[in-house]
């Protein structure tokens, strides 16, 4: 009840394309969902992040569409760049509750070519 | 703000020392720090959670005296790689969480190669 389903493992995007990754809980007490963008040798960087009392959250070209009842959230990158190339992992957490800690995603792994 | 500095960015240890790797919050008092370990290609795996002034909790299957976690200070953690192997080469990441701060900050990682 603690997983969170990531899809899809790899991603390729042509520049100016748009970037749709999906992730799946079960656990209902999750009430916080951030992304994160990790480059190759370094530690994750939070991206966007969403609470379940909004169904959508948009940060300039990044956008997290936010659905409860089926318990799916998803980041959508609008126009992607070659610098977008990245690994991206969702992650959900109980952030009230004592002793809580991020659940990530398998990770997808983006690249867009030029 | 919410910044986490770790270090070092990469370390080499012959088989049979011990490492320690830091990590400092440095804008905010970090109540609650995590260690992590990323195998290549792979997702971040959860070590231990450490409270300011308390022992850490280590998850099924990691071996606390192999990787000892000091979390003294609200803005500094150590995790020390005690005797360490070739199978403890791999990406440390460590992350934390404050007072009045519901995220969660991560820092740059550590890649230690142990030949």
């Amino acid at each position: 009840q603690q997983q969170v389903k990531q899809s899809p493992q790899s991603l390729i995007v042509q520049k100016g394309g748009i970037s749709i990754i999906n992730c799946a809980y079960e656990n209902t007490a999750f009430d916080y969902f951030p992304w994160y963008q990790q480059f190759p040798g370094k530690g994750p960087a939070l991206l966007i992040a969403i609470r379940p009392d909004v169904s959508e959250k948009k940060e300039g070209r990044f956008t997290i569409s936010f659905n409860k009842s089926a318990k799916q959230f998803s980041l959508h990158i609008m126009d992607s760049q070659p610098g977008d190339s990245a690994t991206y992992f969702c992650a959900a957490s109980t952030l009230e509750t004592s002793g809580s800690r991020l659940t990530f995603g398998e990770g997808t792994q983006l690249t867009v070519n030029p | 703000g919410a910044v986490v500095s770790q270090h070092p960015s990469w370390v080499i240890c012959k088989s049979g020392t011990s490492v320690k790797i830091e990590c400092r919050s440095l804008d905010f008092q970090a109540t609650t720090m995590f260690w992590y370990r990323q195998f290549p290609k792979q997702s971040l795996m959860l070590m231990a959670t450490s409270n300011e002034g308390s022992k850490a909790t280590y998850e099924q299957g990691v071996e606390k005296d192999k990787f000892l976690i000091n979390h003294a200070s609200l803005t500094l953690s150590t995790l020390t790689v005690t005797s360490a192997h070739p199978e403890d080469s791999s990406f440390y990441i460590c992350s934390a969480r404050g007072q009045g701060y519901y995220g969660y900050t991560f820092g740059s990682g550590t890649r230690l190669t142990v030949v």
